[in-house]
């Protein structure tokens, strides 16, 4: 079975400060993919980030990380020196080579930056 | 911008109306998407098209139904709206030939049914 657990259900944190999002997935495929998505007050979804199971190498977007360690299933983004902008809700995906092309979504952070 | 329309944007309606949505795009995608998303569970797939006429169901498919007559137009039907199906809608394309690339979303249709 496919799943994604984001256990924060809302996190607030004061401007500048770093903070980490968790996401925990369950996939029995051997090839799959991550996702990232911000979703800001205005409703809009936006694709941040994808990383496939066979690169465990981190990824560094600006003020954005990601950590990809498959031996704990996790796939953790970190925003560094956060800002109001920042604020929104974000969600970890998941896809898998054995289910259909489907996407499972976790059921999303809310982060709120405080000025 | 990944050229994907939803239309309408707002609905409101009445229990047992039939209600339709469509989803346009415009970069000849292979693979659509329909997602409901409400307060706790995030987004929820409901339908999903990996071509003209190839659809197939999704994790909450039930009371809905699709089609995907033209490449660029995937419609999402509800035969008999219920109040359960109150919902923001979201359509999504999948980058790629395969389904596995980044996932685009439409601006949403905020669906109430009273």
């Amino acid at each position: 079975a496919q799943k994604v657990t984001q256990a924060q259900t809302e996190i607030s944190v004061v401007e500048k400060e770093d903070v980490t999002l968790d996401c925990v997935y369950e996939t029995r495929d051997t090839t799959y993919y991550l996702f990232w998505y911000k979703q800001p007050p205005s409703g809009e979804l936006v694709f941040l980030i994808r990383r496939n199971s066979f690169d465990e190498q981190n990824e560094i977007s600006g003020r954005y990380s990601w950590n990809f360690q498959k031996s704990t299933s996790s796939f953790n983004f970190t925003i560094t020196a956060s800002q109001v902008v920042d604020s929104a809700v974000y969600f970890c995906a998941l896809s898998g080579s054995n289910t259909g092309n489907q996407f499972y979504f976790g059921t999303g952070t809310s982060l709120t930056v405080i000025p | 911008d990944a050229g994907i329309t939803q239309s309408p944007r707002h609905k409101v309606t009445e229990t047992g109306t039939p209600v339709t949505l469509r989803c346009h795009q415009t970069e000849n995608h292979r693979y659509m998407y329909w997602y409901r998303q409400d307060p706790g569970h995030g987004l929820r797939l409901i339908h999903y098209s990996y071509g003209v006429k190839d659809t197939d169901k999704g994790e909450v498919s039930d009371g809905y139904s699709v089609s995907r007559s033209k490449t660029e137009d995937f419609l999402l039907t509800l035969e008999s709206a219920t109040s359960s199906q109150t919902s923001v809608y979201f359509c999504a394309i999948s980058e790629g030939a395969t389904g596995m690339g980044p996932q685009h979303f439409g601006d949403g249709t905020r669906l109430s049914i009273l």
